[in-house]
C-alpha cells in the first residue's frame, strides 16, 4: 500500500524557516518524481514543487522561487521542503504527492504551516 | 502561464442527478488534464486523468471529456458520498502544473 507520511509543519514567525518532511512507502521511491501541493484555509490547491527521480532536475511555483527548496534521499525514501523567508501568505497545509505518469496519484494527509507572529 | 477556470463555482444537486463541471483553459493542453475530488479535511483524491482516463478504483459514474481547452467531469447519477469539491490541473509538462479555482457539489 502506498503511503506518504508528512511531518515538520508548525507555527513559525515571518521570516522565518521550517523544513517538511515526507516518508514515502509501498512503492519504489526511486522510480517516480515527487511534488508538494498546498492549501491554504478556506482556499484552493496549489502546485508548489517537484522533483526528479534523481533530483537532477526541480521546478517551482513563481511565488516560492529563491525561497523554497525541494530535495530528495532516495536512501531513506524521503522527500523535503526546506522554506526559509516565510510570509503570512504561505500559511496552508502542505501535501506531498507522488507523480505517477505526471498527475499525482497519491497523496499524503498533509501537514499545517503557519506563519504569523 | 495557462490559466484554469471552472464553473459553475458551487453546485446543488440531489442524490440521482446528473452533474457536469466544465474546466476551461487559457490555452490549449491537449489532453493534459486530471480531476480531483476533495472532501473537508481530507487530502485531494484522483479521479480523472489524460482528460478521460478513469484512475484505478474510481467509480465508473465519474467521466471526463474533452481537449484542447475545454473539459467536463460529469457524474451520471450523484451518490451520497459524491458531496466534496472537485479540481481540474493541467500537466502539460513536468515543469509546471495550474490547478482550477474548484466546484463545490453540495445537497440541494
Amino acid at each position: 500500500e502506498v503511503q506518504l507520511v508528512e511531518s515538520g509543519g508548525g507555527l513559525v514567525q515571518p521570516g522565518g524557516s521550517l523544513r517538511l518532511s515526507c516518508a514515502a512507502s509501498g512503492f519504489t521511491f526511486s522510480s517516480y518524481w515527487m511534488s508538494w501541493v498546498r492549501q491554504a484555509p478556506g482556499k484552493g490547491l496549489e502546485w508548489v514543487a517537484n522533483i526528479k527521480q534523481d533530483g537532477s532536475e526541480k521546478y517551482y511555483v513563481d511565488s516560492v522561487k529563491g525561497r523554497f527548496t525541494i530535495s530528495r534521499d532516495n536512501a531513506k525514501n524521503s522527500l523535503y521542503l526546506q522554506m526559509n523567508s516565510l510570509r503570512a501568505e504561505d500559511t496552508a497545509v502542505y501535501y506531498c504527492a507522488r507523480d505517477g505518469a505526471v498527475v499525482h496519484d497519491y497523496w499524503g494527509q498533509g501537514t499545517l504551516v503557519t506563519v504569523s507572529s | 502561464d495557462i490559466q484554469m477556470t471552472q464553473s459553475p463555482s458551487t453546485l446543488s444537486a440531489s442524490v440521482g442527478d446528473r452533474v457536469t463541471i466544465t474546466c476551461r483553459a487559457s490555452q490549449s493542453i491537449s489532453s493534459w488534464l486530471a480531476w480531483y475530488q476533495q472532501k473537508p479535511g481530507k487530502a485531494p483524491k484522483l479521479l480523472i486523468y489524460k482528460a478521460s482516463s478513469l484512475e484505478s478504483g474510481v467509480p465508473s459514474r465519474f467521466s471526463g471529456s474533452g481537449s484542447g481547452t475545454e473539459f467536463t467531469l460529469t457524474i451520471s447519477s450523484l451518490q451520497p458520498d459524491d458531496f466534496a469539491t472537485y479540481y481540474c490541473q493541467q500537466y502539460n509538462s513536468y515543469s509546471r502544473f495550474t490547478f482550477g479555482p474548484g466546484t463545490k457539489v453540495d445537497i440541494k
